[in-house]
């Protein structure tokens, strides 16, 4: 069946540094990709996605890409800020339209 | 314009006693889906709904579970003699419904505590 992993937390980092969080899925076909994030005391939000093959997602500072090869959709950002600290899930749209989710990333940016 | 709106923010009930929570999807959104997001299971799908049908209850968890909408728009989760497991955050998402493609965006969620 379709899954997602992801790199387990906590991740802490220092303001301005580089930031990588690895996903890879598993699934039947090519899904579309998403980093959803959740700040302290708020909802799910979309960051990026991706629908295809080698798209690159973009927002805020973070990208994601879509590799088939490796099915991994890493997210990263060159430089971290405080505000960026929060819960950040992959998470890939099965054929059924339902999101299926990894275990979430915490992140803590430190100034 | 308006998000998902979810109600109410927090619930506590006692074990055993039914809960309903509402949620009002993004105006013009046909397609629904409820989640959940506990400790021990992470974000779990519950429920999808296009229009006022649900092609896929696959992810309700027992037949305390079910789900309803009306009107293509407001949709409500009825749990039944809840029990402590059942406590967690209870998400609702809408997307436009066609394609089927589409990015879900998410309420804030129900806090559903049990005692």
């Amino acid at each position: 069946g379709n899954s997602v992993t992801q790199m387990e937390g906590p991740v802490t980092l220092s303001e301005e540094a580089f930031l990588t969080i690895n996903c890879t899925y598993t699934a039947t076909g090519y899904p579309s990709l998403f980093w959803y994030v959740q700040y302290p005391g708020e909802g799910l939000q979309l960051l990026l996605k991706a629908t295809k093959a080698d798209d690159k997602g973009s927002n805020k500072g973070f990208e994601a890409t879509y590799r088939k090869e490796t099915t991994s959709f890493h997210l990263e950002k060159g430089s971290v800020q405080v505000s960026d600290s929060a819960v950040y899930f992959c998470a890939l749209l099965n054929q059924g339209g339902k999101l299926i989710f990894g275990q979430g990333t915490e992140l803590s940016v430190k100034p | 314009g308006a998000g998902v709106s979810q109600s109410p923010s927090n619930k506590v009930t006692e074990k055993g006693k039914d809960v309903e929570l509402r949620c009002d999807p993004i105006s013009g959104h046909t397609a629904l889906y409820w989640y959940r997001q506990s400790l021990g299971q992470g974000l779990e799908f519950l429920i999808y709904f296009q229009g006022n049908s649900a092609p896929d209850k696959s992810g309700l968890p027992s037949d305390r579970f079910s789900a309803e909408r009306t009107g293509g728009s407001v949709s409500t989760l009825t749990i039944q003699r809840t029990q402590q497991e059942d406590s967690a955050v209870y998400l609702c998402a809408s997307s436009p419904g066609q394609p089927i493609t589409d990015t879900q965006y998410f309420g804030p969620g129900t806090r559903l505590t049990v005692l």
